[in-house]
Formats: C-alpha cells, sequence, structure tokens
C-alpha cells in the first residue's frame, strides 16, 4: 500500500500570508507512461464533504482561485495558498490515485488564521 | 450535472445491520468507480472500498475487508454500504464518492452520519 504523510498536522498563518502544506508518500505516484503524478489535493470545510482542489498534483479544479497551486514530483509534493483568506480556513488532504481504483489518503493539515 | 446523493441519517443499536445507498446521476453509473470513505467524528478521511457497478468487481482495504459490504445496483445507479452487525466503533460520517484515474474522487456525496448507541 502507499502510505500518505503530510506536514505540518496544522498551521496558523496571517491574512494575505503564505500557507504551504507538504505531503509525501511512500512510492512514486509518478507514471513514466505519461510524464503525470497521480496526486490529488482536497480541501474541506466544517460540515461539508471535501472539496476537489487540484489534481494530476499542479492542475487546478474549474472555479478554484487562482492563489491555490500545487507543485511537486514523484514522491513529494506541495499545496500553497498564496495569500490567505477567512474562507480558506479548512482542513486539506492529500491523495494518491496511482494504485487507482485503490486510493490512499493523507492524515490532513489544519489551516487556522493566526 | 455529475451527482451522488446518499441515503439520510441513521441511528442504531451495536449488534443492529444497516444498509446505506448512494445514487447517481448525470454520467454513466456504469464506467466509473464508486468508493466509500468513512470519517469518524473529528479525524481524517479513510478510504473504505470500492465497486464498479458495470461488472461489480468489488476491492476493500485491508482494515475494513470483512467488516462492510459494498454491492451496486446499476439498474437504478445505486451503490450501498452495509454492516451485518453495528458497533459503536462505526459512529461516523460516510461518503460515497466517484473514483477516476484522471482527477481522483469528483464528486463527493453530501455523506450519511450513521450514530450506533445503545
Amino acid at each position: 500500500d502507499i502510505v500518505m504523510t503530510q506536514s505540518p498536522d496544522s498551521l496558523a498563518v496571517s491574512l494575505g500570508e503564505r500557507a504551504t502544506i507538504n505531503c509525501k508518500s511512500s512510492q512514486s505516484v509518478l507514471y513514466s507512461s505519461n510524464n503525470k503524478n497521480y496526486l490529488a489535493w482536497y480541501q474541506q470545510k466544517p460540515g461539508q464533504p471535501p472539496k476537489l482542489l487540484i489534481y494530476w498534483a499542479s492542475t487546478r479544479e474549474s472555479g478554484v482561485p487562482d492563489r491555490f497551486s500545487g507543485s511537486g514530483s514523484g514522491t513529494d509534493f506541495t499545496l500553497t495558498i498564496s495569500s490567505l483568506q477567512a474562507e480558506d480556513v479548512a482542513v486539506y488532504y492529500c491523495q494518491q490515485y496511482y494504485s487507482t481504483p485503490l486510493t490512499t489518503f493523507g492524515p490532513g493539515t489544519k489551516v487556522d488564521i493566526k | 450535472e455529475v451527482q451522488l446523493v446518499q441515503s439520510g441519517a441513521e441511528v442504531k443499536k451495536p449488534g443492529e445491520s444497516l444498509k446505506i445507498s448512494c445514487k447517481g446521476s448525470g454520467y454513466s453509473f456504469t464506467s466509473y468507480w464508486i468508493g466509500w470513505v468513512r470519517q469518524m467524528p473529528g479525524k481524517g478521511l479513510e478510504w473504505m472500498g470500492i465497486i464498479y457497478p458495470g461488472d461489480s468487481d468489488t476491492r476493500y482495504s485491508p482494515s475494513f475487508q470483512g467488516q462492510v459490504t459494498i454491492s451496486a445496483d446499476k439498474s437504478i445507479s445505486t451503490a450501498y454500504l452495509q454492516w451485518s452487525s453495528l458497533k459503536a466503533s462505526d459512529t461516523a460520517m460516510y461518503y460515497c464518492v466517484r473514483q477516476t484515474d484522471s482527477v481522483g474522487v469528483d464528486p463527493w456525496g453530501q455523506g450519511t452520519l450513521v450514530t450506533v448507541s445503545s
């Protein structure tokens, strides 16, 4: 099984400042045949189901603000919120879907306002 | 619009059985995997298992194998998650999800809250 880890567990950032979340997979999720990383990011606000933010490690889902960006390849990935807004307070999860239909989520990172 | 609509909240006693549902619409139900995700109170997301309604191919996370049963009725575009004997530790929100090898998981159902208490 591919194990996903995230760091930090939580972070508090001032409004307008950058938030950075890291995700690591226990094995590469890069498919050499198409050069795509099978890594997605989700945002979950209290009382709501998670929402897809980014797939292929760096492709924003339609409608997601461009302050959200994803980067990384292989086993190490990053989600960056360039200028934190109040509505970005949430828990963020990474997910590998390299082993689709089997998949695993990271443990989550809680983002708050400082 | 692609949608997954789940059945309503349930309150059960330990030892009782339960089957919750997830109805897909807006896409070809038989062409995509449908998975189930558990979220215990205040905790993270746990992938439980998945079914391909086209041929009923079903896979389980080792943590959930033998604990639950996933099924689907493609004639009514509905997937199911069932327990034969609930425990208090099954208290959680359960989400159904459409899973692809392109975007990961999207969309998510609204969730079904299962409460098991004596």
